[in-house]
């Protein structure tokens, strides 16, 4: 258990369907990210807030839509997904601190939503 | 264009073998790399490294950075069934919140 949860763990939804993906951490982190990964390629950023505000979207497409209520938890709103959206969905946190001359930087991830989309 | 680079994408090793896994990065105002296993789902953090030169240690496992190389080797020595996994290292550079920029990982299968 990393202190990041994440609910469901697997979704099968239908194109037409609107569903949304939490994720919960339980480790005072500032920033928290929702990670979207397909087979053979690297991990997709696809949102990050910090202190609750979004910083960086990287073009998402409009049918995923992230929330962020606290600090702690963080939503990934579906609605209208296309067969291609099907992947596995990881949320992480993040902090820094600042230990022995040198900035670090603590990053954990939740155990991933599976999505199939049908 | 911030980048990172794993090898080899896949090895396949006999248990006792001693392994190592290779990332290169190319990220703007670099502060970390970190190295993470995934096994089924969520990857599970292994080591965060900032400082060049200094070794970090966990059981079987080591790593390093090297800053001037722009590069990072995970060890694994004495492989164990267990250590197959995919092996993902990400490269952070502080904008608010961080941005992590990840490899597409080195899929390890250690066989009996």
């Amino acid at each position: 258990e990393t202190g990041v949860t994440q609910t469901p763990r697997h979704l099968v939804m239908g194109m037409t369907n609107k569903k949304s993906l939490k994720c919960e951490q339980h480790l005072g982190h500032n920033a928290m990210y929702w990670y979207k990964q397909s087979a053979k390629k690297p991990l997709e950023l696809m949102f990050v807030y910090s202190l609750e505000e979004r910083v960086e979207n990287n073009s998402v497409p409009s049918r995923f839509s992230p929330e962020c209520p606290n600090s702690s938890h963080l939503f990934l709103h579906l609605h209208t997904l296309q067969p291609e959206d099907s992947a596995l969905y990881l949320c992480a946190s993040s902090q820094d601190y600042y230990t022995g001359g040198f900035w670090n930087t603590e990053a954990f991830f939740g155990q991933g939503t599976r999505l199939t989309v049908v | 264009e911030d980048k990172v680079v794993q090898s080899p994408l896949s090895l396949v090793v006999h248990e006792g073998d001693t392994v190592t896994l290779n990332c290169s990065y190319e990220v703007t105002n670099f502060r970390s790399l970190l190295w993470y296993k995934q096994e089924k789902k969520a990857p599970t953090f292994l080591f965060m490294l900032t400082s060049s030169g200094i070794e970090k240690k966990s059981g079987r496992l080591s790593s390093i950075l090297d800053k001037k190389e722009l590069s990072s080797i995970l060890n694994i020595t004495a492989t164990q069934t267990g250590d197959s996994a995919i092996y993902l290292c990400a490269a952070s550079r502080p904008v608010t919140g961080n941005q992590f920029y990840f490899g597409t990982g080195t899929s390890l299968t250690v066989i009996p």
